[in-house]
């Protein structure tokens, strides 16, 4: 079992471009989160997908989005890059259906650093 | 709005004392209380979790406590090594709607334990 992956690993980028980050979730999980984690911070929650949908939605403009395909795996992109975006980007995945509580498993992120 | 506070920021033990971390949250209707390790340059793990229903959990020497009414809960880690020096999350879920919970992370404890 690989876990929770995510790529790149690491991405320098120059404001105002775009840029997409990929997760695929653990296997058997069906629920992917993002978060953001800046230097010396907790996490911050972005999104959560489910079925193919966003479920749930933190405190953050709408140059976040995502997407979730059939097979679970998860896309982050954020357009208009700012140098505030720079973060270590957390891909979280869990189990949900048929679930009432569940643990989730993050992946190693990916560092975004924006010049 | 939902917030988690924790308390320390920084902790520094000496091997084979006990360290203990605590957190508080805004929402009351919370009712799910993971804890994350992460490691320099890693992602964060999962060490324990509580659910609302319980007000203690352990797992070797490691142990969470809850108190629902006050709103705090805390981790105990006992008998410390050099290894357990990391940076410790403690996090808060609301309730959503099945098990497509997002995570409240605190801001974080850097724990070092002095050999």
């Amino acid at each position: 079992d690989a876990g929770v992956t995510q790529s790149p690993t690491h991405l320098i980028k120059t404001r105002g471009q775009q840029v997409t980050l990929r997760c695929s979730p653990k296997s058997g999980h069906d629920t992917v989160s993002w978060y953001q984690q800046a230097l010396g911070q907790g996490p911050q929650f972005i999104f959560q997908y489910y079925e193919e949908e966003e479920r749930q939605r933190g405190n953050f403009p709408d140059r976040f989005s995502g997407h979730q395909f059939p097979n679970y795996s998860s896309e982050l992109n954020v357009n208009a890059l700012l140098l505030g975006d720079s973060a270590l980007y957390l891909c979280a995945s869990s189990l949900a259906r048929g679930q009432r509580y569940t643990e989730a498993f993050f992946g190693q992120g990916t560092r975004l650093t924006v010049v | 709005g939902e917030n988690v506070e924790q308390h320390p920021s920084t902790l520094s033990v000496q091997e084979g004392d006990s360290a203990v971390i605590k957190c508080t949250y805004s929402d009351s209707a919370s009712n799910y209380f993971p804890w994350y390790k992460q490691e320099l340059g890693k992602r964060p793990q999962l060490i324990i979790d509580i659910r609302s229903n319980v007000g203690e959990k352990k797992d070797q020497r490691i142990a969470v406590t809850l108190n629902k009414t006050a709103k705090h809960f805390s981790l105990h880690i006992t008998e410390t090594q050099p290894e357990d020096s990391a940076v410790y999350f403690c996090a808060a879920s609301p309730p959503y709607g099945g098990a497509t919970n997002k995570l409240i992370f605190g801001t974080g404890t850097l724990l070092a334990v002095q050999p």
